[in-house]
């Protein structure tokens, strides 16, 4: 299909180990975001990608997680040293952004399935 | 106090009823609006964005009061499928990055 894809649905790791999230946005969207969903709670801003312009990391928990967006399209987040407050299901989305604008009302984000991250 | 706050519900609603949900922000540089839906253990996605005017989609209908600094979804002669939870979003001065989600509010809509 043509939405946002998530690699792996579902990952159990153990505390302590890394792991590394893929995000596939649709082809053409220059906008791309991470979001992490824990249980009964709302979304929570990671990082956001624009182009060829620096990421705006603020919302990365600590310097344990990181992303990367190659070529301007797939994307990974990685996380070293996972703890058990890691395990939530993190959600990529991206966006189709007019050139000049960050945002618009005709880009709304498409969300990808998401990967549900376990650590034990 | 939380940037965008929702009632969680959950609203029991019989079909057929109409039902509204209101979604407050904390930000009065807020510019952009908008309510996502997510069904259980799936994705959000978008419902509708919200216009300063108002407006209108079949059976939904969004609103934003400024002054007071909410927005509101009604959803009118609700189906079953309407069952879902509502995201209200929230983004600062139309920068992508500062989209903030509520936590949503549950709706179920039974026989």
């Amino acid at each position: 299909g043509a939405g946002v894809s998530q690699s792996p649905s579902n990952k159990v790791t153990e505390k302590g180990k890394d792991v590394e999230l893929r995000c596939d946005p649709i082809s053409g969207h220059t906008a791309l975001y991470w979001y992490r969903q824990s249980l009964g709670q709302g979304l929570e801003f990671l990082i956001y990608f624009q182009g060829n312009s620096a990421p705006d990391k603020s919302g990365l928990p600590s310097d344990r997680f990181s992303a990367e967006r190659t070529g301007g399209s797939v994307s990974t987040l990685t996380i070293q040293r996972t703890q058990q407050e890691d395990s939530a299901v993190y959600l990529c989305a991206s966006s189709l952004s007019p050139s000049g604008q960050a945002f618009s009302y005709n880009s709304p984000l498409h969300f990808g399935n998401g990967t549900r991250l376990t650590v034990t | 106090r939380k940037e965008v706050e929702q009632d969680p519900g959950p609203f029991n609603v019989p079909e057929g009823a109409t039902v509204a949900f209101n979604c407050t922000y904390s930000n009065s540089a807020s510019q952009s609006f908008f309510w996502y839906r997510q069904d259980c253990r799936k994705e959000p996605k978008l419902l509708m964005s919200v216009y300063s005017s108002g407006n209108e989609d079949g059976r939904f209908t969004a609103q934003l009061n400024r002054a007071s600094q909410y927005i509101s979804l009604l959803i009118r002669d609700s189906k079953l499928s309407d069952s879902a939870t509502y995201l209200c979003v929230v983004s600062v001065t139309g920068t992508a990055s500062k989209l903030t989600f509520g936590t949503g509010t549950r709706l179920q809509v039974t026989l």
